[in-house]
């Protein structure tokens, strides 16, 4: 299958800084991408989804000025925490999908785990 | 909106003690049912991907089955190394942007 690349593995912040996560597809285009949010044994949680070259759509009670995402090329999306908080911090994951190419299938990153103290 | 429930939430199973996993589904125009697999502090791992009724796929001790409410994944005499979180999803005909809609999950444990 095909592999997502997301760096870092873990973050630790202080309250009040931003936080950037990349995400990228190392052997395919991704033209669509999601961010997830993942709380201890939950499931995955949608917070938006990124078109290249696209503003990202972001999901109900998601504050896009908090969480920006940046899917600026097919192989690179990334996730801005700005100003983070101690309750921003959970496990981040995210997804690529190449709509119409050789993969149907979505496939993850490693998922990062941020922790704002 | 897509819906898909699991069952069990979870699931402890001796090794060599075959079962199944279950994914109910509500979906207008499936365009694709997909399983997954996540271990503790790590992203989804792809297993399968299904499109039609009747389709079934397998992987080493993994056979995942389709209907048109529901899917299994039957595991085969599990070895401890099976122990995860299976997560099911679907795509449908009205998916924005090839949005996934997950299950809760199934927290699979194999003990020796």
């Amino acid at each position: 299958g095909a592999v997502v690349s997301q760096h870092p593995s873990w973050v630790i912040c202080k309250s009040g800084t931003s936080v950037k996560i990349e995400c990228r597809s190392l052997d395919f285009q991704a033209t669509t991408m999601f961010w997830y949010r993942q709380f201890p044994k939950q499931s995955l949680m949608l917070m938006a989804t990124s078109n290249e070259g696209s503003k990202a759509t972001y999901e109900q009670g998601v504050e896009k000025d908090k969480f920006l995402i940046n899917h600026a090329s097919l192989t690179l999306s990334t996730l801005t925490v700005t100003s983070a908080h101690p309750e921003d911090s959970s496990f981040y994951i995210c997804s690529a999908r190449e709509l119409g190419g050789a993969y149907t299938e979505a496939f993850f990153g490693q998922g990062t785990r941020l922790t704002v103290v | 909106e897509d819906q898909v429930t699991q069952s069990p939430e979870a699931l402890r199973l001796q090794e060599g003690e075959s079962s199944s996993l279950n994914c109910s589904y509500t979906v207008s125009g499936l365009r694709g049912l997909f399983w997954y697999r996540q271990d503790p502090g790590k992203g989804p791992e792809f297993l399968f991907t299904l499109y039609s009724a009747g389709e079934e796929k397998e992987k080493e001790r993994l056979k995942a089955t389709l209907t048109k409410k529901e899917s299994f994944l039957h595991i085969t005499a599990p070895k401890p190394e099976d122990s995860a979180t299976y997560l099911c999803a679907v795509q449908g005909r009205g998916s924005t942007l090839g949005r996934l809609y997950f299950g809760r999950g199934t927290q699979l444990t194999v003990w020796p």
